[in-house]
């Protein structure tokens, strides 16, 4: 059970375009929803968090404007990078759990490389 | 701001070996959990420690939580190849606080 899967798996796009990334809870409702980046060799750094039917909550730092969270769903969450560009490349990982628990559950990340 | 503390950063190590990692942080957490990441993929749980003092084995592993939920440890038996990742610690996400991973543990171990 728990399992969460991202789409797609890894995306190259050229810069100025703009890529949508969806997250899904398989087996379960999540009521919740995370964004992260990792950079390469680094740890993962939280982006927003959601929750279903609401605005997306940003980290400091991180612009809504330019990353695009809609959780429409109990099982679907999207971010869609806006404008991409070089340094947007990273590692997207989402995660989502559901209730009050503090266990999160990891999809496999989607590798998004911007020309 | 709560922060965890990861050491050591990275770890080599002789298949057969045993070892161990620490998570540590000056803040309580209601709970911890550990995740092992391989390169390309999204972390995988292997554990959620909630009760100070707690101890969770899972085959080789064994994880526990500081008797004042700050700390954690995971302790590995006979470390194998298929061991290799990145293992992380995370807590946090309940009683007003955020969600928080480590800065994760690198272990190689070659065969």
């Amino acid at each position: 059970g728990a399992v969460v899967s991202q789409h797609p798996s890894w995306v190259i796009c050229k810069s100025g375009t703009s890529v949508k990334i969806e997250c899904r809870s398989l087996d379960f409702q999540a009521t919740t929803m995370f964004w992260y980046r990792q950079f390469p060799k680094q740890s993962l750094m939280l982006m927003a968090t959601s929750n279903e039917g609401s605005k997306a909550t940003y980290e400091q730092g991180v612009e809504k404007d330019k990353f695009l969270i809609n959780h429409a769903s109990l099982t679907l969450s999207t971010l869609t990078v806006t404008s991409a560009h070089p340094e947007d490349s990273s590692f997207y990982i989402c995660s989502a759990k559901s209730g009050g628990g503090d266990t999160q559950y990891f999809g496999p990340g989607t590798r998004l490389t911007v020309l | 701001t709560q922060l965890l503390e990861q050491s050591p950063q990275f770890l080599s190590i002789q298949e057969g070996e045993n070892l161990t990692v620490y998570c540590n942080s000056s803040s309580v957490f209601s709970s911890l959990q550990w995740y092992r990441q391989e390169p390309g993929e999204g972390p995988v749980l292997l554990v959620t420690v909630v009760t100070g003092g707690e101890v969770k084995k899972l085959k080789r592993l064994t994880f526990q939580f500081g008797d004042a939920r700050k700390d954690s440890s995971l302790h590995i038996t006979a470390a194998q190849p298929g061991d290799t990742g990145l293992y992380l610690c995370a807590g946090g996400g309940n009683y007003g606080q955020n969600f928080v991973f480590g800065p994760g543990t690198r272990l190689s171990v070659l065969p």
